[in-house]
């Protein structure tokens, strides 16, 4: 079955430094989304891609997160500096395409601690 | 605005109690889209059921069901004969035709053998 890739599984990093995460979307899926989750909360969207254009990033902190999709596939969304607030779960999720709001599909997410 | 609120924090039953989790939306639009995911420890989001606004009629998947009633804006999701295996947190969430997913806070199910 085929699923959304997410690594690492768990990083610890320590406050102001940078750290990047990736994601394999499922194959064909032409939108990708980055969210984050605070403990105890629902996940927010960070960013949104369809193919490998930005659809929307109005969440994104762009003075410290950056997010990019090359060639419309895979994803890498960084922090540099990072802040303790920033410990959460950031999780990718794919979709055939936005139009509809076809389900998203979840990668297992990669947890984030900031000492 | 859009805002999903799910009231139920935390819900406790023993197994094969039925349980129903509640779930309200606001939107503006007329087109919209509601989903119910999973969140067992593991931490991934598992995809239960995705609803679109002109179809109000009930679903059943084995031992889950959905009401989906637009004059109250609620699309609640019952489990019946509850089994440990189904505790996790469950989130209901919106999305206008974009894709982007608003999501409710979770509900937190704990079934008790």
């Amino acid at each position: 079955e085929a699923e959304v890739a997410q690594s690492p599984r768990y990083k610890i990093t320590e406050k102001s430094q940078a750290v990047a995460f990736w994601c394999d979307p499922i194959s064909g899926h032409a939108t990708l989304y980055w969210y984050r989750q605070i403990l105890g909360q629902g996940p927010e969207l960070l960013v949104q891609f369809q193919d490998e254009s930005v659809v929307d990033d109005s969440q994104l902190p762009k003075d410290r997160f950056s997010a990019e999709r090359l060639k419309g596939v895979d994803s890498t969304l960084k922090i540099q500096p990072a802040e303790l607030g920033d410990s959460a779960m950031y999780l990718c999720a794919s979709s055939l395409d936005r139009v509809e709001s076809t389900e998203a599909f979840f990668g297992q997410g990669t947890r984030l601690t900031v000492v | 605005a859009q805002k999903v609120t799910q009231a139920q924090t935390e819900i406790s039953v023993v197994e094969k109690e039925d349980v129903t989790l509640d779930c309200v939306y606001e939107t503006r639009d007329t087109t919209y889209y509601l989903f119910w995911y999973k969140q067992p420890p593991s931490g991934e989001l598992v995809f239960l059921i995705r609803r679109n606004s002109f179809d109000e009629q009930n679903e059943i998947s084995g031992r889950y069901s959905w009401n989906f009633q637009k004059s109250t804006s609620s699309f609640n999701f019952t489990i019946t004969a509850s089994q440990v295996v189904d505790s996790a947190v469950y989130f209901c969430a919106l999305s206008e035709n974009t894709g982007k997913l608003i999501f409710g806070q979770g509900t937190t199910l704990q079934v008790k053998p």
